[in-house]
This record gives C-alpha cells, sequence and structure tokens, in this order.
C-alpha cells in the first residue's frame, strides 16, 4: 500500500477541468514541499508534469498545475483534452533518500 | 538528443541474478541524479532506487534493499542495477531516469523506454 493515496479514476468532459487529489499517509513525507506529477500513456514512458508542488518543466502545457495544503496535493488539468486520457501519478520524496509512487489516477476523457 | 537506452532484461530463474545497465546521452551524465523506476505490467509505478551525482547518497525501496545494488559509471555515462535473489514479484518493467537535481528527489524528467525482467522457472 503506498503512503501516497490518488482516487482510482477520475472523468470529464472535453473542455472542464478535473482534479486528482494524492494524500500523504506517512510522517517520512513533506508533500506541502515536494511532490510531482507524473502522466503516463500505455505503452510509453512516464512524463514529468509538475515538481516541487507548482512548477512546471519546460514543453508542459499551462494546461498542468500543481498545488497543494496540509498532507494532500493536487494535479488540475484545465480544458481536458482527450490526449489526455492516461494514467497521472504522483510522487514525494524523503530526507532519507527515498522516493515513492502515488496509487495512481486513471483519467477518462468522457 | 538526450536519451536514455536500458538492456540486460531478459527470464531468470528465481534465486538468480541479473544486471541492468543503462547508457545515457545527449546531456552531461554526471550532473544528475539516477532513478531505477518498475512497474509491473497493468500495475502501477514503483520506485526502485536512486542514486545522487557523486554515488554519495543512495536510496532502496523496501522490497528491493538487501538484493539490489544500484551504481554509476560517469566515464562510461553509465548508471547499473545489480539485482540478486530475485523474486517472482520482481517481474516487471525496469525504467531507467534522470532526476533534475544532482541529489535524489523524486522529479525525473528523462526516461528510457524500459527493459523487461521475467522472473520465472
Amino acid at each position: 500500500q503506498s503512503a501516497l493515496t490518488q482516487p482510482a479514476s477520475v472523468s470529464g468532459s472535453p473542455g472542464q477541468s478535473i482534479t486528482i487529489s494524492c494524500t500523504e499517509t506517512s510522517s517520512d513525507l513533506d508533500i506541502y514541499k515536494f511532490v510531482s506529477w507524473f502522466q503516463k500513456h500505455p505503452g510509453k514512458a512516464p512524463r514529468l508534469l509538475i515538481y516541487d508542488v507548482i512548477h512546471r518543466p519546460s514543453g508542459v502545457s499551462n494546461r498542468f498545475s500543481g498545488s497543494a495544503s496540509g498532507n494532500t496535493a493536487s494535479l488540475t488539468i484545465s480544458g481536458l483534452q482527450a490526449e489526455d486520457e492516461a494514467d497521472y501519478y504522483c510522487s514525494s520524496y524523503t530526507a532519507r533518500v527515498t522516493a515513492v509512487f502515488g496509487s495512481g489516477t486513471k483519467v477518462t476523457v468522457l | 538528443e538526450v536519451q536514455l537506452v536500458e538492456s540486460g532484461g531478459g527470464l531468470v530463474q528465481p534465486g538468480r541474478s541479473l544486471r541492468l545497465s543503462c547508457a545515457a546521452s545527449g546531456f552531461n551524465f554526471d550532473d544528475y541524479a539516477m532513478h531505477w523506476v518498475r512497474q509491473v505490467p497493468g500495475k502501477g509505478l514503483e520506485w526502485v532506487s536512486g542514486l545522487s551525482w557523486k554515488s554519495d547518497s543512495v536510496g532502496y525501496a523496501d522490497s528491493v534493499k538487501g538484493r539490489f545494488t544500484i551504481s554509476r559509471d560517469n566515464a562510461k555515462n553509465s548508471l547499473y542495477l545489480q539485482m540478486n535473489s530475485l523474486r517472482a514479484e520482481d517481474t516487471a518493467l525496469y525504467y531507467c531516469a534522470r532526476d533534475i537535481h544532482h541529489y535524489v528527489s523524486d522529479a525525473s524528467d528523462v526516461w528510457g523506454q524500459g527493459t523487461m525482467v521475467i522472473v520465472s522457472s
């Protein structure tokens, strides 16, 4: 069982906004400071969308945004598009040099 | 082109060993921490191990601690994962990934396509 819990699935219609939550269940993590988000299409390598809660790597659409409050981080996808249908994972790391992924959320575009 | 290419996967019997390699190109390999991440088909991502740029900081998931060893050769732009005492539950697609930092964090921005490891008798 992951120390980061995500909803199994989230869905939305094209153009809508959806939010995926990531709740830490371990006191080892500082999710309000260190959380990343990844997109994973079947058969493809994961893609980094957000790091350090709110930062987008170069080339990532500003439709993807991150936030955190308390023990929960969130990824919001605005203007949902068909190509956003994928699995999404949050992750965090500890001072003990370990990282952990969330349980994963399947996003369906209706 | 920034690229990571994994190799060394295959079919191996339980209890045996396997060594994965990851060849990096297109960037200064010794500026970045590196990771191994795996995914069982149909399941989620699992972080396996991470190693800092100078190999002075290393971490392992509890599921592989004491059995797997991560290492790197900066002169050869290569990352390795020595996997001993393999179990059926180690069967997965193993990805090599580049951290955005020189220290081990959770943010990897460059990924290989993975190498499949199947542990079965």
